[in-house]
């Protein structure tokens, strides 16, 4: 059962241009968000994160937006550098329970910035 | 500081053999999380302590897992009886506290290889 979906495997686009990864959600438990960048042979690092009381929180050239209701969000990046190239992941949290501390990840995305 | 470092960076072994994966995380945080990586997959919760004990292990997949912190620093993951299936990349994350909230640094990883 896959909570956290990355429906696109791979992602590419222009220098220059904004990049759009998507990732849904099932468990309405989640109430806190993040994103994740991984290099080859690196382990994730911390991109942006966004509380379910928000519906948009930014840094930057990376914005992180989150429809509750549709259980979906997305994260941009604008204007997307080659160095931006990388493994970008979505995870969630729940308040609670079981949930509370561990993080539920999605796939992942492939994306690559042409120069 | 340092950040969160790993060993073995790579490990081969044969089917029913023993592994120790090691971990050490951040100096302070009380928090440490072990995530397993499959090919293609995004990092999947293992267990995670808050300090010495264990606070959810239920991510672990059978009796054959095991993982202990005695000081509340280091921590090692134990697999017995390897099987070829166990083949993965085994993350280790650790947050200041245990809260979702909390940005959790990772490690470059372990690669195991179960021949």
């Amino acid at each position: 059962d896959q909570q956290v979906k990355q429906n696109s495997p791979s992602l590419s686009v222009q220098e220059g241009r904004i990049s759009i990864l998507n990732c849904d959600y099932t468990n309405s438990m989640f109430d806190y968000f993040l994103w994740y960048k991984k290099y080859p042979a690196e382990g994730p690092t911390f991109l942006i994160s966004i509380s379910s009381i928000k519906d948009k929180n930014e840094d930057g050239r990376f914005t992180v937006f989150l429809n509750k209701s549709a259980k979906h969000l997305s994260l941009h990046i604008v204007p997307s550098q080659p160095g931006d190239s990388a493994v970008y992941f979505c995870a969630a949290s729940g308040a609670g329970g079981t949930s509370y501390g561990k993080l539920t990840f999605g796939q992942g995305t492939i994306l690559t910035v042409h120069p | 500081g340092a950040g969160v470092s790993q060993t073995p960076s790579n490990k081969v072994t044969e089917k029913g053999k023993y592994v120790e994966l090691r971990c050490d995380p951040i100096s302070g945080h009380t928090a440490l999380y072990w995530y397993r990586q499959s090919l293609g997959q995004g990092p999947e919760f293992l267990i995670y302590f808050q300090g010495t004990g264990a606070a959810d292990d239920s991510g672990l997949p059978n009796d054959r897992f095991f993982a202990v912190r005695p000081e509340g620093s280091v921590s090692t993951l134990k697999i017995q009886r390897t099987e070829r299936g166990d083949s993965a990349v085994y993350l280790c994350a650790s947050s200041l506290t245990p809260s979702g909230r909390e940005t959790q640094y990772f490690g470059p990883g372990t690669r195991l290889l179960v021949l």
